[in-house]
């Protein structure tokens, strides 16, 4: 079963508008991540949040993380419509010698120019 | 530069054939992955390496394996290809639990 799942499905802005994106998870996690994936593309690493981190930000994008709600929330502001794409949570359980990744399913964004 | 790719990056594949697709990284990274990613699933991890010669189980592993003969390459093969096997499939590297991973442009395949 998916460790992460992101809310909405889907999600239609106009350009300049911020856009919010929320995860649930289901574990204890050592950190958790977010993606980019353009249509056809593979996906592209955006920010990372530790465990002992509650927010986080990366020029437009800024991520909070409640671990005691086992959620977490991407906002990219001032949206462009470059920024379209299907955003991914992922969440990494910490492992003795490396970490996995249990991604969402996704949040498909569209920024209508 | 250094980068992961996998090949081929689209293939067509009859049902009971044997299939694998590459995937190699020039990162030395220690850590790579396979995932496969459908419509309403999303990405499903299905085997993953922590090093040279150690490979693991993920949770959609059956009909599928993998091998770590050096710290480049993880390929993956499909032993008897099925039509549920139809998807895509990346391939991802990264050098240790506190960072991100970086992904292969993907294998589109199609198994008929």
């Amino acid at each position: 079963s998916q460790q992460g799942e992101e809310d909405p499905q889907a999600l239609s802005i106009q350009e300049g508008e911020n856009a919010t994106m929320n995860c649930s998870y289901k574990t204890s996690i050592n950190n958790l991540q977010w993606y980019r994936q353009n249509s056809g593309r593979g996906l592209v690493h955006l920010i990372l949040i530790r465990s002992n981190e509650r927010e986080k930000h990366s020029g437009r994008l800024r991520v909070t993380l409640d671990t005691s709600k086992k959620s977490s929330s991407l906002l990219i502001t001032a949206s462009r419509a470059a920024d379209t794409a299907s955003y991914f949570c992922a969440a990494a359980s910490q492992e003795t010698s490396g970490s996995r990744l249990t991604f969402g399913e996704g949040t498909q964004l569209t920024v209508n120019p | 530069d250094a980068e992961i790719t996998q090949s081929p990056r689209h293939k067509i594949t009859e049902t009971g054939r044997q299939v694998t697709l590459a995937c190699h990284q020039t990162w030395n990274h220690n850590n790579m992955f396979w995932y496969r990613q459908d419509l309403g699933h999303g990405l499903r991890l299905i085997h993953y390496s922590y090093g040279v010669q150690d490979t693991n189980k993920g949770e959609v592993s059956d009909g599928y394996s993998v091998s770590r003969s050096n710290t480049e390459d993880l390929p993956l093969t499909l032993e008897s290809a099925a039509s549920s096997q139809t998807s895509v499939y990346f391939c991802a590297s990264s050098p240790g639990y506190i960072y991100g991973y970086t992904f292969g442009s993907g294998t589109r395949l199609t198994v008929v």
